[in-house]
């Protein structure tokens, strides 16, 4: 069965500072990776995804992950924080031809001024 | 937003009382997933369905039962309720394995349900 560690459960970093929070996943097949962001009191968006193809994968609010397959990693990473983006982040693992999603334990993000 | 709604949003219950939490969606789509998320533990699927009254099992699904009488609308009951299954519950919903779709799973806003 597949899963996903997210290595960090908080992550507290300056505004404009860069950040990178790490997610490893373990599968024997291959696998689409996301990443969901939660604001506070609601719900998972998606922030962005992994299909195939390039292994560099951009969001629209500046955010980017790398899948590495040999390393099993997807980690999401930001040069300039923001602090509207503190949030909690979720990785998250789909097997090919599967339907469900498997969950890291998510990691908060918390901006300081 | 993908159009998925949860009801209620907010629930407090006693310990032992039956709790049925509604998720329905507008888009059509044929899949639809029960999780919960508890501190340190992510999101864990309680619940998944395929079809109108085809369901099947997550890895936290003792003490819930769910039902999908209707493409748009997945039940979760949680039969006696306890508190252990104080948490926060989301509905989401799949439109399949299309790579056109994205293999995208979409969220809805959450039901916090409080058992006390």
């Amino acid at each position: 069965a597949q899963s996903v560690t997210q290595l960090d459960s908080q992550v507290p970093v300056f505004e404009e500072a860069p950040v990178e929070l790490r997610c490893n996943y373990s599968s024997s097949v291959s696998v689409y990776l996301f990443w969901y962001v939660q604001y506070p009191n609601q719900g998972l968006q998606l922030l962005l995804k992994y299909l195939s193809g390039s292994t560099l994968v951009e969001s629209i609010n500046g955010f980017e992950a790398e899948f590495n397959k040999s390393q099993t990693s997807f980690h999401l990473r930001k040069p300039s924080v923001h602090i509207s983006d503190t949030a909690e982040y979720f990785c998250a693992v789909r097997l090919q031809g599967a339907q469900k999603l498997v969950f890291g334990q998510g990691t908060r993000l918390t901006i300081n001024p | 937003d993908a159009g998925i709604t949860q009801s209620p949003r907010h629930k407090v219950t006693e310990t032992g009382t039956p709790v049925t939490l509604r998720c329905h969606q507008t888009e059509n789509h044929r899949y639809m997933y029960w999780y919960r998320q508890d501190p340190g533990h992510g999101l864990r699927l309680i619940h998944y369905s395929y079809g109108v009254k085809d369901t099947d099992k997550g890895e936290v699904s003792d003490g819930y039962s769910v039902s999908r009488s209707k493409t748009e609308d997945f039940l979760l009951t949680l039969e006696s309720a306890t508190s252990s299954q104080t948490s926060v519950y989301f509905c989401a919903i799949s439109g399949g394995l299309d790579l056109f779709s994205g293999n995208t799973i979409y969220f809805g806003e959450g039901s916090w349900l409080t058992v006390v």
